[in-house]
């Protein structure tokens, strides 16, 4: 199966805690989006990367949330001091970079619940 | 200006009727309009996409329709089936800048058998 893999599916933390999320795109994918989704609401761009550089993270809330998509491996979001205001589905995309429209592929989400 | 509006939030359909949800855009720089479904515990999974320099794209008993003046659009599904039972977001990009993809809140669609 070659489609976006997230992994945990399913993260419990308590408040004050950490959480990373992982995502890997599709094979011959280099960009990377990731995107919240809140209870009974839409999704809501949060950052778009490319390896090893941030290219847009004009969604990404100012203080304790972090992405990277290094050169080896997974693109990470990590969101520190977690509240229970994070609780929500975190959903990574990725695309090939090619052509105008650049159809984004959805991975299945991480559910984040802050207790 | 970057809000996507979608109407209904919620719709109820009989087996083999149409179902038909509309969204709409303020901000002019958007030049591509997917159409996503979600089911319940999954990821949103592309539908069907449409470019502005055409008001109608068709495939199978899935139809956008565009209006470019009205800055809307519409996701029409004839024969709705009870599997069509999911969420429907719509969503718009402007290509030439922010790759970000701007979503609508969602429909969600109900199919009774």
């Amino acid at each position: 199966n070659a489609g976006v893999m997230q992994n945990p599916r399913h993260l419990v933390r308590r408040r004050g805690q950490e959480a990373r999320l992982r995502c890997s795109p599709m094979k011959g994918h280099s960009h990377v989006y990731w995107y919240r989704q809140l209870p009974e609401e839409g999704l809501k761009f949060m950052v778009y990367l490319q390896k090893e550089n941030i290219i847009d993270e004009s969604g990404m809330p100012k203080e304790r949330f972090s992405a990277e998509f290094p050169k080896e491996g997974p693109s990470i979001l990590r969101i520190q001091q977690v509240v229970r205001g994070d609780s929500a589905a975190y959903f990574c995309a990725s695309s090939s970079g090619q052509g105008d429209t650049d159809t984004q592929y959805f991975g299945p989400g991480t559910r984040l619940t802050v207790l | 200006q970057q809000q996507v509006k979608q109407s209904p939030q919620s719709l109820i359909v009989q087996k083999g009727g149409i179902s038909i949800i509309n969204c709409a855009y303020e901000n002019t720089a958007f030049d591509y309009f997917p159409w996503y479904q979600q089911f319940p515990g999954k990821g949103p999974a592309l539908l069907i996409a449409i470019r502005p320099d055409v008001s109608e794209k068709k495939e199978g008993r899935f139809t956008i329709s565009f209006n470019k003046s009205a800055k809307q659009f519409s996701l029409h599904i004839m024969d709705s089936q009870p599997g069509d039972s999911a969420t429907y977001f719509c969503a718009a990009l402007d290509s030439g800048s922010a790759r970000q993809l701007t979503f609508g809140s969602g429909t969600q669609l109900t199919v009774l058998p």
